[in-house]
């Protein structure tokens, strides 16, 4: 079966642009997070969607926000960049329950904001 | 922020020899996750234990979890160059969606 797509692989824009990063999970799963990954704070919890509605939300500011579409392909988006939000942006799918087989990452966008 | 804690950071062995790499987490868990990166790309899901079970096998991997100590570690038996990557466990919260909080990784070197 198809793994986690996301889109666009590459990506780079300039301070106060913003940016959209697509994410298709296996077909089935219904549940999508993102993850930011820096070399400085890590991988950190962006937000989970599960059946179109946000379920958790990190400790990220409003710039950063998400949706689920009916399909369960998620998009993330990012308004008025900053040099700080460069970095792979992961997403990963699970089924409906609470991640208890793990979870599926996409192969991540990296951004640079330049 | 992270709320694990992973050592060593870094560690180089010869293919062959085993790998163990620790994790520590501060608060309870429904589960701990052991997750593998290579270069820059996307994590993969290596093995999961649940809070009730002390010790989980898949091949060459070992996972222990010590709830007590709030701790876990995962080991790589006679590790090839192939399993060069950085390795990062994640706890799942309870109850409240699907959400992993992140160690900072390990990062491992296995020199042919």
């Amino acid at each position: 079966k198809a793994g986690v797509t996301q889109t666009p692989r590459y990506l780079i824009k300039t301070r106060g642009q913003q940016v959209t990063l697509s994410c298709s999970p296996i077909s089935g799963h219904r549940s999508v997070s993102w993850y930011q990954q820096t070399p400085g704070q890590g991988l950190q919890f962006l937000f989970e969607y599960f059946s179109e509605t946000q379920r958790n939300k990190g400790n990220f500011p409003g710039r950063f926000s998400g949706r689920q579409f009916s399909n369960s392909r998620s998009e993330m988006n990012v308004s008025t960049l900053e040099l700080g939000d460069s970095a792979l942006y992961l997403c990963a799918s699970s089924l409906a329950g609470q991640g208890a087989s793990g979870y599926t990452f996409g192969s991540g966008t990296r951004l640079t904001v330049v | 922020s992270q709320q694990g804690e992973e050592d060593p950071q870094a560690l180089s062995i010869q293919e062959g020899e085993n790998a163990t790499m620790n994790c520590s987490y501060k608060t309870s868990i429904n589960n701990l996750q052991w997750y593998r990166q290579n270069s820059g790309r996307g994590l993969v899901h290596l093995i999961l234990i649940r809070s009730n079970e002390r010790e989980k096998h898949s091949g060459r991997l070992r996972v222990t979890l010590d709830t007590s100590k709030k701790s876990s570690s995962l080991l790589i038996t006679a590790s090839r160059a192939a399993d060069t990557a950085s390795y990062f466990c994640a706890r799942d919260r309870d109850n409240a969606g699907n959400m992993l909080t992140f160690g900072g990784g390990t990062r491992l070197m296995v020199k042919p």
